[in-house]
């Protein structure tokens, strides 16, 4: 059973625009997440993260918002680029856990289209 | 620092073959990552090593997996015998506490 689930397995949008990929998870023992952002070929890169102890953190183009009472974070790319082009793991790691010891979404396929 | 480094990029191997898969991690970071990607079940964590030591493995799918870290800059993913299921991307990661950081992969196709 997904404890974290990214329910939608792509996504395109048009360049200029707004994307927003969306994850929802189970475990309310969760207290970190992240986006990784990962190019074929190439392992995944970490993009941005959250702490459970707020609800946004912004860094550039790209925001996270955490609403803890709906197990519910998404990810906001404000303006979409053709080089946002790759596929997003959404992961969480459980209070206590190791901070690599993380539970990973299926990914989304974002296009960005020019 | 040339990141995480993993060998082969590619592997292709028939049923019933031993396959290892081979991690460098970067240096100094003291605790070592295995994930596995597949379309059906994303991004799966196998087993980890804090100071080269295996911490939990709960994720080794079976006996046919094994993975050692004999020193704090080598481990090895082995699958003895392979079986084609076990097709798709083999990732290595590694962490000194702070952010985690993945190598290339690892491609295996099993025939």
């Amino acid at each position: 059973d997904q404890q974290v689930k990214q329910n939608s397995p792509s996504l395109s949008v048009q360049e200029g625009r707004i994307s927003i990929l969306n994850c929802d998870y189970t475990n309310s023992m969760f207290d970190y997440f992240l986006w990784y952002k990962k190019y074929p070929a190439e392992g995944p890169t970490f993009l941005i993260s959250i702490s459970s102890i707020k609800d946004k953190n912004e860094d550039g183009r790209f925001t996270v918002f955490l609403n803890k009472s709906a197990k519910h974070l998404s990810l906001h790319i404000v303006p979409s680029q053709p080089g946002d082009s790759a596929v997003y793991f959404c992961a969480a790691k459980a209070v206590g856990g190791s901070q690599g010891n993380l539970i990973f979404g299926k990914g989304t396929k974002l296009s960005v289209k020019p | 620092d040339a990141g995480v480094i993993q060998s082969p990029r590619h592997e292709v191997t028939e049923m019933g073959q031993e396959v290892t898969l081979r991690c460098k991690p970067i240096s100094g970071h003291n605790s070592l990552f295995w994930y596995r990607q597949t379309m059906m079940r994303g991004l799966e964590l196998l087993i980890y090593f804090n100071n080269n030591v295996p911490i939990d493995d709960s994720g080794m799918p079976e006996d046919r997996f094994s993975a050692k870290m004999p020193n704090a800059s080598f481990s090895t993913l082995k699958i003895q015998p392979s079986e084609p299921r076990d097709s798709a991307v083999y990732f290595c990661a590694s962490t000194s506490g702070g952010g985690l950081f993945f190598g290339s992969g690892t491609q295996l196709s099993v025939l």
